[in-house]
């Protein structure tokens, strides 16, 4: 079964402390995104993984092919980074993308 | 380049009333697939038009049906609306075989 999995649901950080959000997923992907959700809906596209890693200023995307894992991290956070995180997954021989409940990120200053 | 854009943001209908959304998508991009997203969840798959066909479909009733046209756009036509129905309606458009997607801001569809 196509299936993805993220945690922590909620979290809460203090301005500049490091962020990791997880994601798990059940089975062979092509692809895996990060989206990046703000109050009001909008999303906007992050990463598109589909081996190693990924660096975009203070965001760092991983992803383990053969452990089925996948880690964004926030360096450095800051409180605009406020908002719900979601790992969404291609999964192989299917074009709709499988998302994670989100990850809600708050950080305070 | 506009993006991915969606009309209406926002909607407020009636129980047993009829409601379509529109989106139109990246420019180059000639796929598109609508998800829906409830409060406090991870957005749930719909259908993906491409080449005017509706080429794959989630578990939704019948009562969810799109189209796209020529250009590309696509539109989701939702029939006799229950109240669950109310969430955040979402577009992405992509190339067809390519795993990039880029999404609108979404459409907000409350059902009274």
């Amino acid at each position: 079964k196509n299936e993805v999995e993220q945690s922590p649901q909620n979290l809460t950080a203090q301005e500049g402390e490091f962020i990791t959000i997880n994601c798990s997923y059940s089975v062979g992907i092509s692809a895996l995104h990060w989206l990046q959700q703000h109050p009001g809906g909008g999303i906007v596209s992050l990463f598109m993984l589909s081996s190693g890693k990924k660096k975009h200023g203070r965001l760092i995307a991983t992803i383990n092919i053969q452990e089925k894992h996948s880690s964004l991290h926030i360096t450095a956070s800051h409180p605009r980074d406020s908002a719900v995180y979601i790992c969404a997954v291609l999964f192989l021989n299917t074009d709709k993308l499988i998302f994670g409940t989100g990850t809600r990120l708050q950080v305070f200053p | 380049d506009a993006g991915v854009t969606q009309s209406p943001t926002h909607l407020i209908k009636t129980r047993g009333q009829q409601v379509t959304l529109r989106c139109s998508p990246k420019s180059g991009h000639d796929t598109v697939s609508w998800y829906q997203q409830a409060l406090g969840q991870g957005p749930q798959f719909i259908f993906q038009y491409y080449e005017e066909e509706e080429r794959q479909r989630g578990n939704f009733p019948d009562r969810f049906s799109g189209h796209q046209f020529p250009n590309y756009s696509s539109e989701l036509n939702v029939n006799a609306l229950l109240l669950g129905d109310s969430a955040l309606y979402l577009c992405a458009s992509s190339l067809y075989g390519e795993d990039e997607a880029f999404f609108g801001q979404g459409t907000r569809l409350t059902v009274v």
